[in-house]
């Protein structure tokens, strides 16, 4: 049962333009979600979050958007860099739990 | 400040044998989790501790079984390996009810 997804494998997009990452989920206890950026052979890097009392979150060049009652969120990268490019991931919990579900990972390629 | 580490960063071992992989936490980080990465199941949590007390556990056999010890430090023993135990091992540390952060795992081979 997958309870986070990630339905886009891959994405790319031109330097300079916006990077839109999207993430489902299907548990409605989960109330904090992250995303994270994970190159092959390295641990994943945190890039940002979003509690479900907030529906956007900036962090410099990340945005992450929630719509609780839809069961998504997505992460917007603007502008979007070479150095970008890696496999992104959408994380989930429940408060007290720090059990974190991920999603399968989006591919996000940044074409110079 | 350091991240966390791990260690050893690559491991081969045969069928049948035991494994295991120590992972360090961010200074002032308690809670230490352990996930597994495979091509096929992506990234899956195998348990958490906080206060050398397992607080949390994956769907993980019982060949997996994990410590803390009181500086926070914890180890993740595998027994009887198997070919499919062959993946990535990521420990991340974090506050409770807060972001976790992830070392640089443990590939770990099984032949």
């Amino acid at each position: 049962d997958q309870q986070v997804k990630q339905n886009s494998p891959s994405l790319s997009v031109q330097e300079g333009r916006i990077s839109i990452l999207n993430c489902d989920y299907t548990n409605s206890m989960f109330d904090y979600f992250l995303w994270y950026k994970k190159y092959p052979a390295e641990g994943p890097t945190f890039l940002i979050s979003i509690s479900s009392i907030k529906d956007k979150n900036e962090d410099g060049r990340f945005t992450v958007f929630l719509n609780k009652s839809a069961k998504h969120l997505s992460l917007h990268i603007v502008p979007s860099q070479p150095g970008d490019s890696a496999v992104y991931f959408c994380a989930a919990k429940t408060f007290g739990n720090e059990k974190l579900t991920f999603g399968t990972g989006t591919r996000l390629t940044i074409i110079p | 400040k350091a991240g966390v580490t791990q260690t050893p960063r690559y491991l081969i071992k045969t069928r049948g044998q035991q494994v295991t992989l120590s992972c360090s936490p961010i200074s002032g980080h308690r809670s230490v989790s352990w996930y597994q990465q495979t091509p096929g199941q992506g990234l899956q949590f195998l348990f958490e501790y906080f206060s050398e007390t397992q607080r949390n556990k994956g769907n993980f056999p019982g060949r997996f079984s994990g410590r803390q010890f009181s500086n926070s430090r914890s180890e993740m023993n595998v027994s009887t390996l198997e070919l499919g135990d062959s993946a990535l091992y990521l420990c991340a540390s974090g506050r409770s009810n807060d972001e976790q952060f992830f070392g640089p795992g443990t590939r770990l081979t099984v032949l």
